[in-house]
C-alpha cells in the first residue's frame, strides 16, 4: 500500500527560508508531486519530481531521493502569500489515481 | 484554455433533495476525477473517469451517482445525503498515463452544505 507522512503546521518567518519534508513508502514508484492550496481554493501544481536532485523553479524546489523515499519542497524569501497548505502526492497501484498526505500548513508571519 | 471549471460554487440542500454539480475541461484531458475534501484535511478520491468510462469507485455510498456524458464533461448526481456528507467537492482532470501525465489540473470547487 501507500503511505505518506508531512508535519502537519509549520510556521516560518516573512523573507526566510522553509523546508516541508514528505515522507512516503508506496509499491512501486512513479514520481512524487507538490500542489499548493490556499484556504478554500482548489489545490494548484508546483512541481514533479521523478529522478533524484533538485529541481529549482523560482524561489520554490523540489528535491527527491528514491532510495530514502523523501522528498522536500524548499520555499526561499516566503512572502505572506506563501501562506498555505502544502500537499504531497504520489500516484497509487493503479495509473491516475493521486495519493495525498495529509498536507502541511504553513503560516508565514511578518 | 487551462481551466477546469464547477458550478454551482455554493450549494445549500436538505436531505431529501436531490442536486447536481457540474465539472468543464477543454484541455483534451481524458481522465477526470471527483474529490471530496473536509476542512483541514487533503482531498480524498472519490471517483475516476478513463475515456468517459467509470475506472475507479472508492466505495463511494450510492447517494452519490457520478456522470461523465462526454470527453469535456463530468457531473455528480447527489441525492438524501447527510449532514456529514458536508464538504468542498473537487473536479480534477489529468492526461491519460501515469508519471508526469498524472499532473493533475483541479476546479476551484463547490462547497457543498447539507442541512
Amino acid at each position: 500500500g501507500q503511505n505518506i507522512d508531512q508535519p502537519t503546521e509549520m510556521t516560518a518567518t516573512e523573507g526566510a527560508i522553509v523546508q516541508i519534508n514528505c515522507t512516503y513508502q508506496t509499491s512501486g514508484f512513479n514520481g512524487l508531486f507538490w500542489y499548493q492550496q490556499h484556504a478554500g481554493e482548489a489545490p494548484t501544481f508546483l512541481s514533479y519530481n521523478v529522478l533524484d536532485g533538485l529541481e529549482e523553479k523560482g524561489r520554490f524546489s523540489s528535491f527527491l531521493s528514491r532510495s530514502k523515499g523523501y522528498s522536500y519542497l524548499l520555499l526561499k524569501e516566503l512572502q505572506m502569500k506563501d501562506s498555505a497548505s502544502y500537499l504531497c502526492a504520489v500516484p497509487g497501484g493503479a495509473t491516475n489515481k493521486l495519493i495525498f498526505g495529509t498536507g502541511t500548513l504553513l503560516a508565514v508571519q511578518p | 484554455d487551462t481551466e477546469v471549471t464547477q458550478t454551482p460554487k455554493h450549494l445549500v440542500m436538505g436531505m431529501t433533495n436531490k442536486k447536481s454539480l457540474k465539472c468543464e475541461q477543454h484541455m483534451g484531458h481524458r481522465a477526470m476525477y471527483w474529490y471530496k475534501q473536509k476542512a483541514k484535511k487533503p482531498p480524498e478520491l472519490m471517483f475516476v473517469y478513463s475515456y468517459e468510462k467509470l475506472s475507479i469507485n472508492e466505495s463511494v455510498p450510492s447517494r452519490f451517482s457520478p456522470e461523465c456524458p462526454n470527453s469535456s464533461l463530468l457531473n455528480l448526481h447527489l441525492h438524501a445525503l447527510q449532514p456529514e456528507d458536508s464538504a468542498l467537492y473537487l473536479c480534477a482532470s489529468s492526461q491519460e498515463g501515469g508519471g508526469a501525465y498524472n499532473e493533475q489540473f483541479f476546479g476551484p470547487g463547490t462547497r457543498l452544505t447539507v442541512l
